[in-house]
C-alpha cells in the first residue's frame, strides 16, 4: 500500500526565513507526486505534480523537488500570505487514487 | 478557484440518519473522486467515478454509495450515519487520461 509521511508536522517561520517541508514516500511505480495547498476549511488548492526523479517545479516563492525516495517543497522568503497547510500526495502505477500525508502547517509571522 | 463547486457547504445529522452531498464538475472533467478528511489529517480516498461507473473504491464500507451522472455531476450517499463521520468531504475532478485532480471547496458534515 503506498505511503506517504510528511515532516514537520507544523513549522513557524518569521517573514523572509526560508524553509523546507519534507514528504517521504513508499508506492508502486510513481506515476506522480503532487503538491497542494489547503487554507483552513477550504478544499486542497493544486500546486505542483512531479514524476521523476530530478525534477524541479517553481511558482512564485516556492519549489518542489523530487528524488526516488522523497520530496521537498522549498519556500523561499515566505510572507503571512504562504500561511497554509502543505499537502503530499502520491498516485501509484497499479492505483487511481491519490495517496496523501498528513500535512505541514505552516505559520509565517510578520 | 478549479470551478468544482459542492453542496451544501455545512450539514448537521443525527447518528442513524442518511445524507446526500452533491458536486458539480468542470467542463471536459468527465472523473470524479470523493475524498473524506478527518480533522488534522490527510483526505482519504472513499472511491472513483468514471463514465457514470465506479471503478476504483478505498477501504469504506459500502453504506457509502455514489452516482454520477451523464453531465458528469455526482452524488455521495451516505446511509446509516455514525459519528465517526464527522469529517470535511471534497470531491476531485480530473480530465481523463490525466494525472491532476482539482478539488472543490468540501461540505464540512457533522454528526451528532
Amino acid at each position: 500500500e503506498d505511503q506517504v509521511t510528511q515532516s514537520p508536522e507544523a513549522l513557524r517561520l518569521q517573514e523572509g526565513e526560508s524553509s523546507s517541508l519534507n514528504c517521504s514516500y513508499t508506492v508502486s511505480g510513481l506515476r506522480g507526486l503532487f503538491w497542494y495547498r489547503q487554507d483552513p476549511g477550504k478544499g486542497p488548492e493544486f500546486l505542483f505534480t512531479l514524476y521523476s526523479a530530478g525534477e524541479e517545479k517553481e511558482k512564485e516563492r516556492l519549489k518542489a523537488t523530487l528524488t526516488k525516495k522523497e520530496s521537498f517543497l522549498h519556500i523561499t522568503a515566505p510572507k503571512p500570505e504562504d500561511s497554509a497547510t502543505y499537502l503530499c500526495a502520491v498516485r501509484g502505477r497499479l492505483d487511481y487514487k491519490l495517496s496523501f500525508g498528513a500535512g505541514t502547517t505552516v505559520t509565517v509571522r510578520a | 478557484e478549479t470551478g468544482v463547486t459542492q453542496s451544501p457547504t455545512h450539514l448537521i445529522k443525527t447518528r442513524g440518519q442518511q445524507v446526500t452531498l452533491r458536486c458539480s464538475s468542470q467542463s471536459g472533467h468527465n472523473t470524479v473522486s470523493w475524498y473524506q478528511q478527518a480533522l488534522g489529517q490527510g483526505p482519504q480516498f472513499i472511491f472513483q467515478y468514471y463514465r457514470e461507473e465506479e471503478n476504483g473504491r478505498g477501504n469504506f464500507p459500502p453504506r457509502f454509495s455514489g452516482l454520477q451522472f451523464p453531465n458528469y455531476s455526482s452524488e455521495l450517499n451516505v446511509n446509516a450515519l455514525e459519528l465517526d463521520d464527522s469529517a470535511l468531504y471534497l470531491c476531485a475532478t480530473k480530465l481523463a487520461g490525466g494525472y491532476e485532480q482539482y478539488f472543490g471547496p468540501g461540505t464540512r458534515l457533522t454528526v451528532t
